[in-house]
């Protein structure tokens, strides 16, 4: 079993919908939760982090960490042809280690 | 722009072959994590260097190895290349220890795309 599992879909909905991308984990230790988002041949830009269990919400975009269950989601209001992309999880443990683990992303398809 | 530079963006080279591939980092971050991208799977860390010193150990097979100069730039070195090393190799870049303003964040350069035919 992988440290970090995420559904690599594709997924495709229609513009204006509400999308919603997952990830579980096995690891316990994990305490830093980021979500990257990646465009075809580009490298992954970090779109959003969380520490530890919650919510977090950054315009069209909220992350929820729920640690009991060892799931975390990204969710994407009002979703545009732009946000068509890869979307990978990644998670790693506090103190000095600073490696995260990445999920093998979920792609993503805004259709107008 | 991430701020991390990578080089050459494209190659291709025959199996046997042994290709260079740079990275310099964000100005200012000291670490330097190397990564390969394949369709099959996802997102592997290889190695990463911290101010010149090897600090951690991925998946990176024995015919590959990297270095970080002291102008903090960092080289990954493929050798005796197979079919199965054509992927998307990506350099990234973290602030020193104890100065992370997001998180566990690295930043990523736009890869380097390797096809060995």
């Amino acid at each position: 079993q992988k440290e970090v599992e995420q559904d690599p879909g594709p997924l495709s909905v229609p513009e204006g919908a509400i999308v919603s991308l997952n990830c579980t984990y096995s690891n316990s230790a994990f305490q830093y939760f980021m979500w990257y988002r990646q465009y075809s041949r580009k490298g992954p830009e970090l779109l959003m982090y969380t520490y530890s269990s919650g919510n977090k919400e950054d315009g069209r975009f909220t992350a929820q960490v729920d640690k009991s269950s060892k799931y975390i989601s990204l969710f994407i209001r009002d979703s545009q042809p732009s946000d068509s992309a890869t979307y990978l999880c990644a998670m790693s443990r506090g103190g000095g280690s600073y490696i995260p683990t990445f999920g093998r992303g979920t792609s993503l398809i805004v259709h107008p | 722009d991430s701020g991390v530079t990578q080089t050459p963006k494209h190659l291709i080279t025959a199996t046997g072959q042994r290709v260079t591939l740079r990275c310099s980092p964000r100005s200012g971050d000291l670490s330097v994590y190397w990564y390969q991208q394949s369709l099959d799977q996802g997102l592997q860390f290889l190695i990463q260097y911290y101010n010149g010193e090897e600090r951690a150990k991925g998946n990176i097979l024995e015919r590959f190895s990297a270095q970080q100069f002291p102008d903090l730039h960092s080289e990954l070195n493929l050798s005796s290349l197979e079919l199965g090393d054509s992927a998307l190799y990506f350099c990234a870049s973290s602030p020193p220890d104890g100065t992370f303003v997001s998180g566990n964040t690295i930043y990523f350069g736009e890869g380097s795309w390797l096809t060995v035919v």
